[in-house]
């Protein structure tokens, strides 16, 4: 069971857009659409912000957006802010009830 | 509103069991659609997922660490434990409890440093 690969740094400036992508097999990302996304601070709790591919849990705001091709799901932050500058994880459902999650990126709002 | 704590040593000693307990308030341990999980993060490297319990008894367990892992829940006290067996430098982590709920773990824990040495 490996880790879902994620590139290690995106940047942008603010208001822009950025996609963080988040690759698996077919064994987990390709096969589920149970694709979830949190947002980490230094030193804080994980936020959930993206579930099942692309759905918002309440509160989130409707600048991020989810999606999913293939094996491969994606993060989408638009109208960049500073305080979106942290860790993103994604993790997926994989096969006989275990969970597999990302290497993590990390997002620089320049 | 839900909140998860983590409790347990910060230090263990190799060989020794790693203990760990997670307090659950603003809710209940019992809640039908929810289950309980542990997910860790060695430093530097990526999260890796433990184990879940439903209050019922329902267990799943990571298969790489099965044989030394046990979850329980305990409804009196709301809580929710992880025991490691057999700790070594590798389970040097840091050791989050989480809700799975609705096909996401969607309320964590701040974490708590667990090092093995």
């Amino acid at each position: 069971q490996s880790a879902l690969t994620q590139p290690a740094s995106v940047s942008g400036s603010p208001g822009q857009s950025i996609t963080i992508s988040c690759t698996g097999t077919s064994s987990d990302v390709g096969s589920y659409n149970l694709v979830s996304w949190f947002q980490q601070h230094p030193g804080k709790a994980p936020k959930l912000m993206i579930s099942e591919v692309n759905k918002r849990p309440s509160g989130v705001s409707n600048r991020f957006s989810g999606s999913k091709s293939g094996n491969t799901a994606s993060l989408t932050i638009s109208g960049l802010q500073a305080e979106d500058e942290a860790d993103y994880y994604c993790y997926s459902y994989a096969a006989s009830i275990t969970y597999v999650f990302g290497t993590g990126t990390k997002v620089t709002v320049l | 509103q839900l909140q998860l704590q983590e409790s347990g040593p910060g230090l263990v000693k190799p060989s020794e069991t790693l203990s760990l307990t997670c307090t659950v308030s603003g809710g209940s341990v019992r809640s039908s659609n929810d289950y309980w999980g542990w997910i860790r993060q060695p430093p530097g490297k990526g999260l890796e997922w433990i184990a879940n319990i439903h209050y019922s008894g329902n267990i799943y367990y990571n298969p790489s660490v099965k044989s030394r892992v046990a979850i329980s829940v305990d409804t009196s006290t709301n809580q929710f434990s992880l025991k490691l067996s057999s700790a070594t430098a590798a389970d040097t982590a840091v050791y989050y409890c989480a809700r799975w709920t609705q096909n996401a773990f969607d309320i964590w824990g701040q974490g708590t440093m667990v090092t093995v040495s």
